[in-house]
């Protein structure tokens, strides 16, 4: 089975500055997507970032960019320019192609706290 | 934008009774799933569904059941409810392609007392 390890439960930054938040995962297969999860206060779950497993490059979007380590199975989220905005609990997931039903797999969360 | 739906933002159910949470889509989604959140934990899978009538169990589904009569429309049911199932609800919907993202509703928080 796999499984999704967080091991930041809690993350602080100042405003502005960078942060990065850890991501692990154990899996057999070779096919599979990895998404970031950011929940808010509204309770919310908004997609912030996925990448491929195929793909080398590292995935992008504005101020949210992705260190995909494959061998090492590892998957951080850094956030540039931090918002106040950006506070909130972020999840790694997992979804691989031969997930029975196609279901995706959670990390625990880590809270990140946004200074101004 | 996708919109994923659940019935009810907070419930309070006592010890024994029957609940429901109900979960709509309006996207036409082939997938459809109730997750719980428990701080630490992250989410856990209790049930999804591929198809309507269709229904797998996921990591935790022992006291839960589910119900899928539309394709829209995903129900979530405690049949006797208890304190330890006190938690957040969460419902998504997917497309049928393996590697679409999850589009989540706003979440039930669910206290049984």
């Amino acid at each position: 089975a796999q499984t999704v390890t967080q091991s930041q439960p809690e993350m602080s930054v100042q405003e502005a500055e960078t942060v990065t938040l850890s991501c692990t995962y154990d899996t057999s297969e070779s096919d599979y997507y990895l998404f970031w999860y950011k929940q808010p206060p509204s309770r919310q779950m908004i997609l912030v970032i996925r990448q491929e497993a195929y793909k080398q490059q590292n995935a992008t979007e504005n101020r949210f960019s992705v260190n995909f380590q494959k061998a090492a199975k590892s998957f951080s989220l850094k956030i540039s320019d931090s918002q106040l905005g950006d506070a909130a609990m972020y999840f790694c997931a997992y979804r691989g192609r031969d997930n029975a039903g196609n279901m995706l797999t959670f990390g625990g969360g880590t809270r990140l706290m946004v200074k101004p | 934008d996708v919109k994923v739906t659940q019935s009810s933002r907070y419930l309070v159910k006592r010890t024994g009774e029957k609940v429901f949470l109900e979960c709509v889509q309006d996207m036409d989604h082939e997938n459809m799933f109730w997750y719980r959140q428990d701080p630490g934990l992250g989410l856990r899978l209790i049930y999804f569904s591929y198809d309507v009538k269709m229904k797998e169990k996921g990591d935790i589904p022992e006291g839960y059941s589910v119900s899928r009569e539309k394709k829209e429309r995903f129900s979530l049911i405690l049949e006797s409810a208890s304190t330890n199932q006190t938690s957040m609800y969460l419902c998504a919907s997917s497309p049928g392609q393996w590697n679409s993202p999850l589009h989540f509703g706003n979440g039930t928080r669910l206290t049984v007392t």
